[in-house]
C-alpha cells in the first residue's frame, strides 16, 4: 500500500461543475497537509495546505481535512478551463529529522470541458 | 525576485556519463531537497538537506549523489550507476528545518534524458 494515494483519475468535469479530488494517507502521524496544482511540463504549485481537522476555504478552492479517517479532500467550485492540470497531495510527517519531508501521491489529472 | 533557479533547464546524458544538475536559492531556507518524476507519477525524494554540511538519502538515493556546503546551493549528481535517469528533476526548499507545516518552494526543473 502507498503511504499516499489519490483517485486515479483522469477526472472530467463540465466548466462551472464541482471538482472533488481525494487523498487516503496511512500514517497517523502525520500532521501537515498539502494540494499541489502541476500544469504539464512544469513544476508543482501550492494551492491550499491545511493542519487541523475540518475544511479550509479559499476562494473557489476548499481543503477538507479528517484525521480520523485518514482522508483529505480538494473541492474546486465554478471549474474552469484553467483549473486542467495534476493535482498532487502531498503528506508532512511531523517534525524532528523528517521535518520538512513530504511524501506525495501520483497525482490526478483534471480536466474541465468548457 | 527570490526563488529557487535550477540549471540546466534540459540536459542529455549519454551512457556511462556523470552528469550535476545545479540548485541555488536565495530565499535564505534552511532545507533543500531533490524530487524526480518520472512521467504520471509523483513525486520522491531522492536526497535532502537540513542544514549545511549535512544531507540525508531519501526513499530512491541509489545512483545520485549530493553536497551542501553553501546554504544557498544543493547540487545534485546523477552517476553512471543509476541506470535509468531519463526524468523531470526537482529542486526544492523549506524555510524552516524544524517545522512540520512547511510550504514547499520549487525550482523550475530539469529535464535529463540518456541518449
Amino acid at each position: 500500500q502507498k503511504e499516499v494515494e489519490q483517485n486515479s483519475g483522469p477526472l472530467s468535469v463540465p466548466e462551472g461543475a464541482i471538482a472533488s479530488l481525494n487523498c487516503t494517507y496511512s500514517d497517523r502521524g502525520s500532521q501537515s497537509f498539502f494540494w499541489y496544482r502541476q500544469y504539464s511540463g512544469k513544476s508543482p504549485e501550492l494551492i491550499m495546505f491545511i493542519y487541523s481537522n475540518g475544511d479550509k476555504e479559499d476562494g473557489r478552492f476548499t481543503a477538507q481535512l479528517n484525521k480520523a479517517s485518514q482522508y483529505v479532500s480538494l473541492l474546486i467550485r465554478d471549474s474552469q478551463p484553467s483549473d486542467s492540470a495534476t493535482y498532487l497531495c502531498a503528506v508532512n510527517m511531523g517534525g524532528g529529522t523528517n521535518a520538512g519531508k513530504s511524501t506525495f501521491g501520483d497525482g490526478t489529472t483534471l480536466t474541465v470541458k468548457p | 525576485d527570490g526563488g529557487i533557479t535550477q540549471s540546466p533547464k534540459y540536459l542529455f546524458r549519454k551512457e556511462g556519463q556523470n552528469v550535476t544538475l545545479s540548485c541555488e536559492q536565495n530565499l535564505n531556507h534552511d532545507a533543500m531537497y531533490w524530487y524526480r518524476q518520472d512521467p504520471g507519477q509523483g513525486l520522491r525524494l531522492i536526497y535532502y538537506s537540513q542544514i549545511v554540511n549535512d544531507f540525508q538519502k531519501g526513499d530512491i538515493a541509489e545512483g545520485y549523489s549530493v553536497s551542501r556546503e553553501k546554504k544557498e546551493s544543493f547540487p545534485l549528481t546523477v552517476t553512471s550507476a543509476q541506470k535509468n535517469p531519463t526524468a523531470f528533476y526537482l529542486c526544492a526548499s523549506t524555510p524552516d528545518r524544524r517545522a512540520s507545516g512547511n510550504t514547499i518552494y520549487f525550482g523550475e526543473g530539469s529535464w535529463l534524458t540518456v541518449v
